[in-house]
């Protein structure tokens, strides 16, 4: 079945030691999103790759990057995670046509603790 | 203000009944209307999708959207108790179809 894959699903970290999450995908869309989602709150969008365009939204931290190396994989690394970015990172993606907006099917999630 | 508002819940009913949950929104640019639904320590699942105002149905949901209150509900009928979830609103604007912006959720739990 075509899906969203994250690995790992738990990932346990100590304060200030980079961490790296990943998001592979077969459906072969353009277009790949990270959220980051605390206990009872929405989905926040930190950025999004259109192929190799990479959006970053204005709010989002410099301490979280991304990489996408190809259509199928994007990576999101926390360069020095705070205990305050502990959280559920769930990555996204969409198939961009026109100018229609589409469905985005989320991943599992990964569920990042920060010791 | 956020720009789009949902009563978190907990929102409890008894198996069977009619679930009707809601979301606020502010920015008259939105067009384009979507209900996640979400199970604990899963990613959200897209369950109905809408343009503009009016109904759509898909079985036991129904979305309804209505612009000129800025008012949008998803209706559950013959609720299961496998309904029990998170379920959240999100919404975009023709201009800018990459970001969705999200609802809190409201958490449903349906007892047998």
């Amino acid at each position: 079945d075509a899906m969203v894959i994250q690995n790992p699903r738990y990932q346990v970290t100590q304060f200030g030691k980079p961490v790296t999450l990943s998001c592979s995908q077969t459906l072969n869309h353009n277009v790949m999103y990270w959220y980051q989602q605390k206990s009872s709150q929405a989905p926040k969008l930190l950025f999004h790759y259109y192929d190799k365009d990479f959006n970053n939204e204005a709010d989002t931290p410099d301490n979280f990057q991304s990489r996408r190396p190809n259509t199928s994989f994007c990576f999101l690394d926390i360069r020095s995670p705070g205990l305050g970015d502990a959280a559920m990172y769930l990555c996204a993606t969409s198939r961009r046509r026109d100018n229609n907006p589409y469905e985005q099917y989320f991943g599992p999630g990964t569920r990042l603790t920060v010791t | 203000q956020k720009e789009v508002e949902q009563d978190p819940g907990p929102l409890s009913v008894p198996e069977g009944a009619i679930v009707s949950l809601n979301c606020t929104y502010s920015n008259s640019a939105f067009q384009y209307f979507m209900w996640y639904r979400q199970y604990s320590r899963k990613g959200p699942e897209l369950l109905m999708y809408t343009y503009s105002s009016g109904n759509k149905e898909d079985g036991r949901f129904t979305a309804q959207v209505d612009k000129s209150s800025k008012y949008i509900s998803l209706f559950i009928r013959d609720s299961q108790p496998s309904d029990s979830a998170t379920y959240l609103c999100a919404m975009t604007s023709s201009y800018n179809t990459d970001k969705l912006i999200f609802g809190t959720g409201t958490r449903l739990q349906v007892f047998p």
